[in-house]
């Protein structure tokens, strides 16, 4: 299995709060992706990595922004929560030279209420 | 964006039935990708296609890359209890990092 964490696991919250999704990786790769799925759409880039200090927006990138200071982490925030944000959230991590064999984290699912 | 049409939505099946499951879209795509989703769990990616008319198996599965680009299927052979899960399928460009997903293929064992 490909090391990657994601914290916290679940978290409930209420509309208009902030809220950081962490996802940790020890594989050293390069890239690293943030996923929604959600009931009827699959899973949804939101925003993905390609460094540090490098990231680009995904299929549904509004109201979430994202920051990788280190290889290893790769924070997603979400400024003000919304219920429509309710969702399960997953990290995803490859390597350069298959950047679409992508390998999941175990996910967090976050309650907006 | 792209449309990725997958089904059926869910099978349920007896154990030891083959299955089979597709994708479709609507633009031509290098790149074709299934994962098995387990309760609670992220997807796990199962088999990559790269070649139109390609046709690769991972122990019971097999998945083809369809001819014309735009549509790859999925068979599982003599179905057991651990295959229960929902099935994505994935495409994309070669050396392109966006994946579009499918909505997934429920399948359930019926006792």
């Amino acid at each position: 299995d490909a090391g990657i964490t994601q914290s916290p696991r679940h978290k409930v919250t209420e509309t208009g709060t902030p809220v950081t999704l962490r996802c940790h990786q020890t594989e050293n790769h390069r890239y690293m992706y943030w996923y929604r799925q959600d009931p009827g759409h699959g899973l949804r880039l939101i925003h993905y990595s390609y460094g540090v200090k490098d990231t680009d927006k995904g299929e549904v990138s509004d109201g979430y922004s994202v920051s990788r200071s280190k290889t290893e982490d790769f924070l997603l925030t979400l400024e003000s929560a919304t219920s429509s944000q309710t969702s399960v959230y997953f990290c995803a991590i490859s390597d350069p030279a298959r950047r679409e064999n992508q390998f999941f984290g175990p996910g967090t699912r976050l309650t907006v209420l | 964006g792209q449309q990725l049409n997958q089904s059926p939505q869910s099978m349920f099946i007896q154990e030891g039935e083959d299955v089979s499951m597709n994708c479709t879209s609507s633009s031509i795509f290098n790149t074709w990708l299934w994962y098995k989703q387990d309760p609670g769990e992220g997807p796990v990616l199962l088999i990559a296609l790269y070649k139109a008319g390609e046709l690769t198996s991972n122990g019971r599965l097999t998945a083809q890359f369809g001819i014309t680009r735009k549509d790859s299927f999925l068979n599982i052979s003599a179905s057991i209890p651990s295959d229960v899960g929902i099935y994505f399928c994935a495409h994309s460009n070669f050396g392109n990092e966006k994946l579009t997903f499918g909505t997934g293929t429920r399948l359930t064992i019926i006792p």
